[in-house]
């Protein structure tokens, strides 16, 4: 199947930095890619949806300026936590729909822990 | 937002019984599809099923869905203990909202 990778797997940062997260579609293109969050026993929320050429779509609730997102090619988007604090930890996911449609299955990334002291 | 209720919360069961969760929803959906989250890591994906579609299978696993009743059932036949795991719905309407999920736990 399709492969979607996040790097970093974890990451430690310290209050008010910002930090990037990158989300690969390996052996596929993907027009769209969907940013998730989840706190521990918790499930996904989606936060935004990122398009390759074209603003990311954000849901209600999630701060476009605090969560940027970057979809800069067909197998590439990026999620920065900008100015982050001990609220912003938690496990990010980002995910990409086999194809060229979303009501496709999504393959998922192994997800981002992020701890920010 | 999240659309998709699981039940129930927590199961524990022998190696060897079956698994059954539930699902519910609240609003008409393209497809309903159901994935596996092992502790810590990310979602595979396991079944989906189109809202034309009434029952599905593969390998272990039997996935009904009643869009009536706004319903979705997984049934994991002969459970392992590697089959130990969070079991999330997710209805899809273009993007997915996952329900609160299912921990399935198989005692060896």
């Amino acid at each position: 199947g399709a492969v979607v990778s996040q790097h970093p797997s974890w990451v430690i940062c310290k209050s008010g930095t910002s930090v990037k997260i990158e989300c690969r579609s390996l052996d596929f293109q993907a027009t769209t890619m969907f940013w998730y969050r989840q706190f521990p026993k918790q499930s996904l929320m989606l936060m935004a949806t990122s398009n390759e050429g074209s603003k990311a779509t954000y849901e209600q609730g999630v701060e476009k300026d605090k969560f940027l997102i970057n979809h800069a090619s067909l197998t590439l988007s990026t999620l920065t936590v900008t100015s982050a604090h001990p609220e912003d930890s938690s496990f990010y996911i980002c995910s990409a729909p086999r194809g060229s449609s979303s009501y496709n299955e999504q393959f998922f990334g192994p997800g981002t822990r992020l701890t920010v002291l | 937002s999240q659309q998709g209720e699981e039940d129930p919360q927590a199961l524990s069961i022998q190696e060897g019984e079956n698994a059954t969760m539930n699902c519910s929803y609240k609003t008409s959906i393209n497809n309903l599809q159901w994935y596996r989250q092992n502790s810590g890591r990310g979602l595979v994906h396991l079944i989906l099923i189109r809202s034309n579609e009434r029952e599905k299978h593969s390998g272990r696993l039997r996935v009904t869905l009643d869009t009536s009743k706004k319903s979705s059932s997984l049934l994991i036949t002969a459970s392992r203990a590697a089959d130990t795991a969070s079991y999330f719905c997710a209805t899809n309407d273009y993007k997915l909202s996952f329900g609160a999920g299912t921990t399935v736990t198989v005692r060896a």
